[in-house]
């Protein structure tokens, strides 16, 4: 089975430091996807970043980026040059690539709160 | 403007009744979702539909029912069957059935046992 471990409930950053949020998983699967979802205050969720784990390259987008070590089953996010609006839950989650379609199977971490200091 | 649209954005509940959240994409998607949040609590998967008049269970599927008579309307009834409902539901969707596909999530309606 797999799991989603986000061991931060909260983190606090200064705006415009870069801040580094935490996410291990556990697959015994070798083809998978990890993701990032961010739910602002008004609740709806916005994926932020997504990486498939064949690919050696963290992926990146714009000020935000991962650090996936799949050896290590870590696939943290670092956010660069923090703005206000970057304040919300940001949730981790994996899902099988060979399923069978759709994403019935992805696993959510319990998230991380963040909250950036003016 | 494209999205997903979930009503009400509040809900109570009797005790003993059925009530129905609504879903609504008008993003042209193939698949759609109903999660559950619980406070401190990530998602947990409640029934998905890969297509039309089709849909499996998720995690926690008990005391939920689905319908999927249209691509663009997903319904979710709670029923008297689920003895703990209060909770946040956010209903998604995605443009395909790929593993690596991006969700596209409603605002969610809370639900609340009077």
């Amino acid at each position: 089975a797999q799991t989603v471990t986000q061991s931060q409930p909260e983190m606090s950053v200064q705006e415009a430091e870069t801040v580094t949020l935490s996410c291990t998983y556990d697959t015994s699967e070798s083809d998978y996807y990890l993701f990032w979802y961010k739910q602002p205050p008004s609740r709806q969720m916005i994926l932020v970043i997504r990486q498939e784990a064949y690919k050696q390259q963290n992926a990146t987008e714009n000020r935000f980026s991962v650090n996936f070590q799949k050896a290590a089953k870590s696939f943290s996010l670092k956010i660069s040059d923090s703005q206000l609006g970057d304040a919300a839950m940001y949730f981790c989650a994996s899902g099988l690539m060979n399923y069978g379609g759709s994403q019935g199977n992805l696993i959510f971490g319990k998230g991380t709160k963040l909250s950036v200091k003016p | 403007d494209g999205g997903i649209t979930q009503s009400p954005k509040y809900l109570f509940r009797k005790e003993g009744q059925n009530v129905t959240l609504s879903c609504e994409q008008n993003l042209n998607h193939d698949a759609m979702y109903w999660y559950r949040q619980d406070p401190g609590q990530g998602l947990r998967l409640i029934y998905y539909s890969q297509i039309v008049n089709d849909f499996q269970k998720g995690d926690i599927a008990e005391g939920y029912s689905v319908s999927r008579e249209k691509k663009e309307s997903f319904p979710l009834t709670v029923t008297s069957a689920q003895k703990n409902p209060t909770a946040f539901y956010l209903c998604a969707s995605s443009w395909g059935t790929a593993s690596n596909e991006k969700l596209f999530f409603g605002s969610g309606t809370q639900l609340s046992v009077l």
